[in-house]
């Protein structure tokens, strides 16, 4: 199985900062990674796929970048509606897998 | 697209129940569709995924043997049949819509709201 990491674990910014994640792979997972976005008590939701590519509809504060084995995702203006929990997700062979999360909050 | 899922509840150990998902809002034949978990203050985990016409099933290995996918396009349902259930089973489970599937990539685009299933006696 491929097994994902995230650092940080969990984050504090304030509003307006640029803040960045990494997600590393156990294996060249080329670009097949997603990431999402979980705020507390509710469902995940798709940000971007094949590492770079923002979902329709998302802001474009969101981004991520990457390749093989590491991946950044970044918000460049964190707003207070960012306070979430992300995740990122290989889809280069099953089982499908995540990364434990990092938990960003606002200082 | 709206994906509702039902089914969950508290239920002893080694016992199993059966999850549904009722989809809406998007031509449920033409996606695959995946179950995915979380433990409570945990992380996400993939359980399973289904090919749009049923053709294809896989599993995760924590699941394999003891858990089936299945569909009834007829009925735009998604299911989960879960048997000897543990407690490492206690999670809320997701539903969620897969526009790719297979050979282009796996992504969940669209996700329930979950149902909370308790293993416990």
């Amino acid at each position: 199985d491929i097994q994902m990491t995230q650092s940080p674990s969990s984050l504090s910014a304030s509003v307006g900062d640029r803040v960045t994640i990494t997600c590393q792979a156990s294996q060249d997972i080329r670009h097949y990674l997603n990431w999402y976005q979980q705020k507390p008590g509710k469902a995940p939701k798709f940000l971007i796929y094949d590492a770079s590519n923002l979902e329709t509809g998302v802001p474009s504060r969101f981004s991520g970048s990457g390749s093989g084995t590491n991946f950044t995702f970044t918000i460049s203006n964190l707003q207070p509606e960012d306070i979430a929990t992300y995740y990122c997700q290989q889809f280069d062979g099953l089982p499908l897998t995540f990364g434990p999360g990092t938990k960003v909050d606002i200082k | 697209v709206q994906l509702v899922e039902s089914g969950g509840g508290v239920v002893q150990p080694g016992r199993s129940l059966r999850l549904s998902c009722a989809a809406s809002g998007f031509i449920f034949r033409s996606y695959g569709m995946h179950w995915v978990r979380q433990a409570p203050g945990k992380g996400l985990e993939w359980v399973a995924v289904i090919w749009y016409d049923g053709s294809k099933k896989y599993y995760g290995d924590s699941v394999k043997g003891r858990f089936t996918i299945s569909r009834d396009n007829s009925k735009n349902t998604l299911y989960l049949q879960m048997n000897s259930l543990r407690a490492e089973d206690t999670a809320v489970y997701y539903c969620a819509r897969d526009p790719k599937l297979g050979s282009s990539g796996y992504v969940f685009d669209y996700w329930g709201q979950g149902t909370l299933v308790i293993a416990s006696s």
